[in-house]
Parts: C-alpha cells; structure tokens; sequence
C-alpha cells in the first residue's frame, strides 16, 4: 500500500518548456487535490478533484492545468513554465467529496526553473 | 472565501517545555480542523483533527482545542522533545476545500 506517488521527485525545465507531473493513489480515495509549497507561503490549492470527471480551481490556477484521468490518478500540468512556477509540488488525496476529511500527501515534486 | 491566520511563525522551546501554537479562521461554516506536521524535506503529515462538534481532543502528548464563538484553534504540544522540531500547519475547512495556515517552524533545543 504505496498511499500517494509523485513522479517526478525532482525536475530542472528551462522557462517556456512544458511539463506534465504525476500523481497516483491506491487508498479508493474520491478527492485529489495539487498544492504548491513556497517558503512562509505555506500550502497553496492549484486545482483540486472533488471526484472522478470533475475538476475545480483553487487559489492559484494561473499557468496550470490538470487532468483527473480515473479514479487513481490526476496529471498537474505547467504548459509554458516560468520561473515563478519554481516550487515544490504536493499532490494530496482524501476519502470524501467535502473538505472535511483528513488529507493524505504524497512525497512531493521540486521543481526549478531557469 | 476562507482565511486562516497562524502565529507564532516561529517558535523555540527548551527540552521538556509546553509548546503552543494558535490559529484563527473566517468562515463560521467550517467544520473540520487538522493540523499537520512536516519534518524538513518530507511532507505534510496529519497529527491530529478536531471537528465543530468537540472542544478539545488529546493523543498522548498532543491535544487540540477549538473555541467556535471566538473562531480560534490552538496545537498544545506538552513535554517537548527534539524529535517534535518541524514546521506545523493548521488548515480550516473551507467551501469544498481545506485552506492551510502559513505555518509555524517549532525548534525543541536540548
């Protein structure tokens, strides 16, 4: 039981490449959910998944698109990356459709761009 | 939408002591409040979650209170230990959605 799995764990992109990260959990979990981490900025919701088919913008969706391709899996994508974009990457799954249930994290993505 | 403040940013501790960090919150829906701890380079992990329907819930050395009417939750840590240093966030439930505190660095000094 591998809960949350991230790939890539670490990246390096040149401003203007795109990119794709990946997310995918084992746990049944209904809720999937991308967060960005930067310091004393604390966790940021891009996009989140309520459940299979249905995705939502969170609180900094610029730059970013997402895809919840089945139930275990839901794609981060950065088409034209820019330096701002710089940050560690979260991907978090829960059981429920609401917020209120405990969120598990997966290991994380960094990423830098130069 | 939700907003959670969280203070202190930073906290430093000797060995043994009581530890305390506060969190407030806008929404007087929000139901759910978990706190996580994370420890350098790994990720967030929940340590302990309160809901709207309870004051206050403890595990071992850790509890958690929530004061609805004021709209403020606090993380109590008794007996610190080194092993407790890490960043600690609270979260709120908000529309569909957790909102995450900016977090508070806890340094446990031997």
């Amino acid at each position: 039981n591998a809960g949350v799995t991230q790939t890539p764990k670490f990246q390096v992109l040149k401003t203007g490449q795109s990119m794709t990260l990946q997310c995918a959990q084992d746990m049944n979990h209904n809720s999937m959910y991308w967060y960005r981490q930067d310091p004393g900025m604390g966790l940021r919701l891009i996009y989140y998944s309520a459940s299979e088919g249905t995705t939502d913008k969170g609180e900094v969706p610029n730059g970013y698109n997402v895809s919840r391709l089945n139930k275990r899996e839901f794609s981060l994508r950065l088409e034209s990356a820019a330096p701002s974009q710089t940050s560690v990457y979260f991907c978090a799954s829960s059981q429920g459709t609401g917020g209120n249930q405990p969120q598990h994290f997966g290991d994380g993505t960094r990423l830098s761009i130069l | 939408g939700e907003n959670v403040e969280q203070h202190p940013s930073t906290l430093s501790v000797q060995e043994g002591d009581s530890a305390v960090i506060k969190c407030t919150y806008s929404d007087s829906a929000s139901n759910y409040f978990p706190w996580y701890k994370q420890e350098l380079g790994k990720r967030p992990q929940l340590i302990i979650d309160i809901r709207s329907n309870v004051g206050e819930k403890k595990d071992q050395r850790i509890a958690v209170t929530l004061n609805k009417t004021a709209k403020h939750f606090s993380l109590h840590i008794t007996e610190t230990q080194p092993e407790d240093s890490a960043v600690y966030f609270c979260a709120a439930t908000g529309y569909s959605t957790l909102t995450f505190g900016k977090g508070t660095m806890l340094l446990v000094s031997p």
